[in-house]
């Protein structure tokens, strides 16, 4: 399959810090990606949908001012928190789709710890 | 009602057994079916990718879709103690929407 990487795999910031989050297709054009968020045992719960070039379309309830989305090119989106609380804490998750959004790739996962 | 509906389990199986997982929809638009693995603290895999009615068969795995019933399942041929993971499904159209991840233990 293809190759989505993440990074960081984790990161540990103070509290009212802000955070960024890069997601990298490397063997394709991701022409959407995707942003979940996961809580211990619980599923993903999408956070907001990129399309390249274009302003991110965010699920009800998720702050776009606070989780800031660019997906400035077909290989990379980013996801920055920011002025990040203890709440913020947990597993955030990319995912990359080609065109036509059949089927999506996942990067590693950030683990987000807020201190 | 959730788009797509799954039981979070857990369930435990022996190993060599065969593990049945299943989702219903409820948006008949919806074209494409996939089942991911997700290990803990690590991100979902995809495992199977389907996109119309009937089996598809990948080793010990085997998918089905009944787009009549709005209803997708995985079998898990001999499951292996290395199979316990959550697994979610996953359908779409134009984005995707997953199901709600059912964890599987297989004991050794």
């Amino acid at each position: 399959g293809a190759v989505v990487s993440q990074h960081p795999s984790w990161v540990i910031c103070k509290s009212g810090t802000s955070v960024k989050i890069e997601c990298r297709s490397l063997d394709f054009q991701a022409t959407t990606m995707f942003w979940y968020r996961q809580f211990p045992k619980q599923s993903l719960m999408l956070m907001a949908t990129s399309n390249e070039g274009s302003k991110a379309t965010y699920e009800q309830g998720v702050e776009k001012d606070k989780f800031l989305i660019n997906h400035a090119s077909l290989t990379l989106s980013t996801l920055t928190v920011t002025s990040a609380h203890p709440e913020d804490s947990s597993f955030y998750i990319c995912s990359a789709a080609g065109t036509g959004n059949t089927e999506a790739f996942f990067g590693q996962g950030t683990r987000l710890t807020v201190v | 009602q959730k788009e797509v509906e799954q039981d979070p389990g857990p369930l435990s199986v022996p190993e060599g057994a065969i593990v049945s997982l299943n989702c219903t929809y409820s948006n008949s638009a919806f074209q494409y079916f996939m089942w991911y693995r997700q290990y803990s603290r690590k991100g979902p895999e995809l495992l199977m990718y389907t996109y119309s009615s009937g089996n598809k068969e990948d080793g010990r795995f085997t998918a089905q879709v009944d787009k009549s019933s709005k209803y997708i399942s995985l079998f898990i041929r001999d499951s292996q103690p290395s199979d316990s993971a959550t697994y979610l499904c996953a359908m779409s159209r134009n984005k995707l929407s997953f199901g709600a991840g059912t964890t599987v233990t297989v004991r050794a």
